[in-house]
């Protein structure tokens, strides 16, 4: 079917607590993505997995963690969240191949308070 | 160094006319893909286009466009015919060849489209 699903879509944790966003793909891409979306900011890579258990931080990883134990699965893990970590969360994935788009799933809304 | 620049935050447009989107790029690779993506109000963000940098051809899908100025690093986005659910944010992005894991994107810019 072609898409990467994000779950949960909204979500609201206390400062401190532990947060998990998980994400799928069914089109057997190597490459997954973590990007975070603030106003003004435009995509910030937070991280990226070439397969699995092949990660590598991308521009901001700091306070962020993942997990990729399963091609078609890739989590992010927030240990002790922060307020300033309140963003939208996109999950992306895409062929390794230069010339092939990225696919996108539709984001989750994180609050921290 | 490799960069994707958008200048213009916001444009705003009546409907059925022609927008042009500009986006300028850095890179040190010969060989590189630059995309078009879209935003939505729902925050959806799809794929719109492709240019590959060989290509002299600009790309075109639809009422999308691409006007490619390789000797000036830019890649504008035209939308013909634009109309009110072209409103959104429009993402400039390159892959290289040689780095093909990582994609640039630039920041953005806001279409509004104006009855």
């Amino acid at each position: 079917d072609m898409k990467v699903t994000q779950m949960p879509r909204y979500l609201i944790k206390r400062m401190g607590e532990n947060v998990l966003l998980e994400c799928g793909q069914d089109m057997s891409h190597e490459t997954m993505y973590w990007y975070r979306q603030d106003p003004g900011l435009g995509l910030q890579l937070i991280y990226i997995s070439y397969d699995v258990d092949s990660n590598s931080e991308g521009d901001i990883p700091k306070g962020y963690r993942v997990s990729r134990k399963k091609r078609e699965h890739f989590s992010l893990i927030l240990d002790s969240a922060k307020t300033n970590q309140t963003s939208v969360y996109f999950c992306a994935s895409s062929l390794e191949q230069g010339n092939t788009e990225v696919f996108f799933g539709k984001g989750t809304r994180l609050t921290v308070v | 160094a490799q960069k994707v620049t958008q200048t213009q935050t916001s444009i705003s447009v009546m409907e059925k006319t022609t927008v042009t989107m500009d986006c300028v790029y850095e890179t040190q690779d010969s060989s590189y893909f630059l995309f078009w993506y879209k935003q939505t109000a729902s925050g959806e963000i799809v794929f719109l286009i492709r240019q590959d940098s060989y290509k002299k051809e600009n790309a075109t899908v639809g009422h999308y466009s691409l006007n490619f100025q390789k000797p000036k690093s830019s890649i504008g986005l035209i939308i013909t015919a634009t109309q009110i659910e072209d409103s959104a944010v429009y993402f400039c992005a390159m892959r290289e060849d040689t780095n093909a894991y990582k994609v640039i994107f630039g920041k953005g810019t806001h279409l509004h489209v104006l009855p």
